[in-house]
């Protein structure tokens, strides 16, 4: 079975500071994993993918198969950063299921 | 196309009484998953469809939930002899089979669900 871990539940940064969500992951294949971001009165969406190996919004994370870990990070947060920030593991099941298995969160604060 | 679309957004019900939630997905979207959403929790998968075709369900999904996708389109979600354990925020998510190794799902709104 896969879990995703993710240690802090609030995080508080200033802003022009950096920025580090951690994400540990459990799976004994090869995962796929993503961060998703729900600002404020908004719904879920997707932030990035370690597949595309993007920067989104300033965003990067790097797959670390080692340390199973996918943390998410900005070198210089900015206030609408603010929102809750989920990162999911995508394992292919039968029939192309590609079911998220989403870790509790982090709700992430910028201090202007 | 406005994206995925669910209904009602809020819902208050008493104990026992049966709920349905509506889920519509982005158009040609042929994948169609629902999850649940507890306090302090992140989503928890419920349950997926291909299509019409229902091919997983998840424990968490007790026999008093039942879901649909008759037409391969829209989504039902119905619980049946509601508990207070069932309030929860209910997420249908809809994505389409395409380059990437793993698609990228869309998420609705979501429908509160309140238990009294």
């Amino acid at each position: 079975a896969q879990r995703v871990t993710q240690p802090e539940k609030l995080l508080s940064v200033f802003k022009g500071a950096p920025v580090e969500l951690k994400c540990n992951y459990s799976y004994s294949g090869s995962p796929e994993l993503f961060w998703y971001v729900q600002y404020s009165r908004q719904r879920l969406q997707l932030l990035l993918r370690h597949i595309s190996r993007e920067s989104i919004k300033g965003f990067t994370a790097d797959l670390n198969k080692g340390e199973t870990s996918f943390h998410l990070k900005k070198p210089f947060a900015q206030e609408e950063d603010s929102a809750m920030y989920y990162c999911a593991l995508s394992a292919t099941m039968n029939f192309g299921n590609e079911k998220l298995t989403f870790g509790t969160g982090t709700r992430l604060t910028i201090i202007p | 196309d406005t994206g995925v679309s669910q209904d009602p957004r809020h819902k208050i019900t008493k104990r026992g009484q049966n709920v349905t939630f509506r889920c519509d997905p982005i158009s040609e979207h042929n994948r169609l998953y629902w999850y649940r959403q507890t306090l302090g929790q992140g989503p928890e998968f419920l349950t997926y469809f291909q299509n019409e075709a229902q091919l997983e369900k998840s424990r968490l999904l007790s026999d008093r939930f039942s879901a649909e996708r008759p037409k391969g389109s829209f989504s039902t979600l119905e619980i049946q002899r509601t508990e207070q354990g069932d309030s929860a925020m209910y997420l249908c998510a809809s994505s389409k089979r395409g380059k990437a190794s793993t698609d990228t799902q869309y998420f609705g709104p979501g429908t509160r669900l309140t238990v009294l």
